[in-house]
């Protein structure tokens, strides 16, 4: 297993420009998470998917953003219209564990967004 | 509500020396513990973690205890190395909706001089 991976790693777009995201979970997790994170900072939770099923989102996560996992396995996360405050890091993990408060995150490398 | 609250960085220490990275939590219940690194360039990886009060996560020779009556997970390293200098966060795990949520902390850099 190669581990989760995100596509692309930097995207420099210009303000008013949609953009997309791509993840691709460790295969067989049914758990994936969005979160971001800006210089200085944690990773922030903006959303999750147990499978197809997108459980939870933020209050971070405005109308601009909107999250898929259509077939329970990649996922792809859309900002429209983009905004300087967009640029962050954007973080995916896949678990494998619903019910277990112990379990662990598999981090991607994260895309890198810079709105100009 | 839930939070996590780690030392600020940078820290810069010598080859062979202490480390320790203060960590202090917030939250309703009994979470789960963890600390995360993220080496330059890479993604996060879970360094340890502990699910129960007095219990100690280890790995790579760095350690963690779960104090719940000082709501601390302190981590701590007897000798770093170079090799040691990445960002360390601390995160905890509360029930959420249809499972658990982790919560991160701010994170705090660690700069290991030879």
């Amino acid at each position: 297993d190669t581990g989760v991976s995100q596509d692309p790693r930097h995207k420099i777009t210009k303000r008013g420009q949609n953009v997309t995201f791509r993840c691709d979970p460790i295969s067989e997790h049914n758990r994936l998470y969005w979160y971001r994170q800006t210089l200085g900072q944690g990773p922030e939770f903006l959303t999750y998917f147990q499978n197809e099923a997108q459980l939870e989102k933020s209050r971070l996560l405005s109308d601009r953003f909107s999250a898929e996992r259509p077939k329970g396995s990649f996922s792809t996360l859309e900002i429209q219209r983009t905004e300087q405050g967009d640029s962050a890091m954007y973080l995916c993990a896949s678990s494998d564990s619903l019910w277990d408060s112990s379990y662990e995150q598999y981090f991607g490398p994260g895309t890198r967004l810079t709105v100009t | 509500g839930n939070s996590v609250t780690q030392m600020e960085g940078p820290v810069t220490l010598s080859e062979e020396a202490f480390l320790t990275i203060n960590c202090t939590y917030t939250a309703t219940g009994y979470p789960s513990l963890f600390w995360y690194v993220q080496y330059p360039g890479e993604g996060l990886q879970l360094l340890l973690k502990a699910t129960k009060a007095d219990d100690k996560g280890s790995n790579k020779g760095f350690e963690a205890t779960y104090r719940k009556e000082t709501t601390s997970f302190h981590l701590e390293k007897g000798s770093v190395q170079v090799s040691d200098s990445a960002v360390y966060f601390c995160a905890l795990s509360v029930p959420n909706t249809g499972g658990f949520k982790t919560i991160f902390g701010a994170g705090t850099r660690l700069f290991v001089k030879a």
